[in-house]
């Protein structure tokens, strides 16, 4: 089945700088990648997602880059706040087949105001 | 719109003993997943339902199922419960299988002592 390496599992960062988390996946008919953020005490929530037929999408400070070949993509916070201070997972599934929507273990992200 | 209702929000159960626990999708949302959040482990993926059917079970012992009723309500048990098993449990809904965002409930706190 799918498995799912996401990295660092913790990252402190100064106010305004940017932050990167990284995963990788290993079943190549995968498709669907979304990031989801979740807040001390709170659920998760998605915040962006990229599918297989788009290198990279943007929303505001947020991005996220897909290399296929590779295997792997990324999360690029710029302009860093103290309200991103979060547990940010990666995840990855197929929308046909039998690949379920599988989690990274989790980011820990500390803002330094 | 009402969010993904999870019941109950706490439960404390002696080793042994069996629980179920029942996630209330958003209404019109066909799709139920089920997860096992503990720190450091992340989102352990347990099941997925779509339409009344299993789509998809992760590694977890036999002692761990679920069910889906045709209002895409779904519950899932555990029995024989080990002390290995206290985590937070989510269940997240979607419109789409797999590859359209997961609204998540806001868990079943299980602790087992």
């Amino acid at each position: 089945g799918e498995n799912v390496e996401q990295h660092p599992s913790t990252l402190s960062v100064q106010e305004g700088d940017s932050a990167v988390i990284k995963c990788t996946y290993s079943d190549s008919a995968s498709n669907y990648f979304p990031w989801y953020k979740q807040e001390l005490g709170k659920r998760p929530q998605l915040i962006i997602d990229i599918r297989s037929n788009v290198g990279e999408k943007k929303d505001q400070r947020i991005a996220v880059t897909l290399n296929k070949t590779a295997k792997h993509f990324s999360l690029h916070i710029t302009e860093t706040q103290p309200e991103d201070s979060a547990v940010y997972f990666c995840a990855a599934s197929m929308n046909s087949g039998n690949t379920p929507l599988v989690f990274g273990k989790g980011t820990r992200l500390s803002v330094i105001a | 719109k009402a969010g993904v209702t999870q019941t109950p929000r706490y439960l404390i159960k002696t080793r042994g003993q069996q629980v179920t626990l029942s996630c209330s999708p958003i209404s019109g949302h066909r799709s139920v997943s089920w997860y096992q959040q503990t720190p450091g482990q992340g989102l352990q993926f347990l099941f997925e339902y779509f339409s009344e059917t299993q789509r998809n079970k992760g590694n977890f012992p036999g002692r761990f199922s679920g069910r889906q009723f045709s209002n895409s309500r779904s519950e899932m048990n555990v029995s024989t419960l080990e002390l290995g098993d206290s985590a937070l449990y989510l269940c997240a809904s979607s419109f789409r299988l797999r590859d359209a965002e997961a609204f998540f409930g806001q868990g079943t706190r299980l602790t087992v002592v």
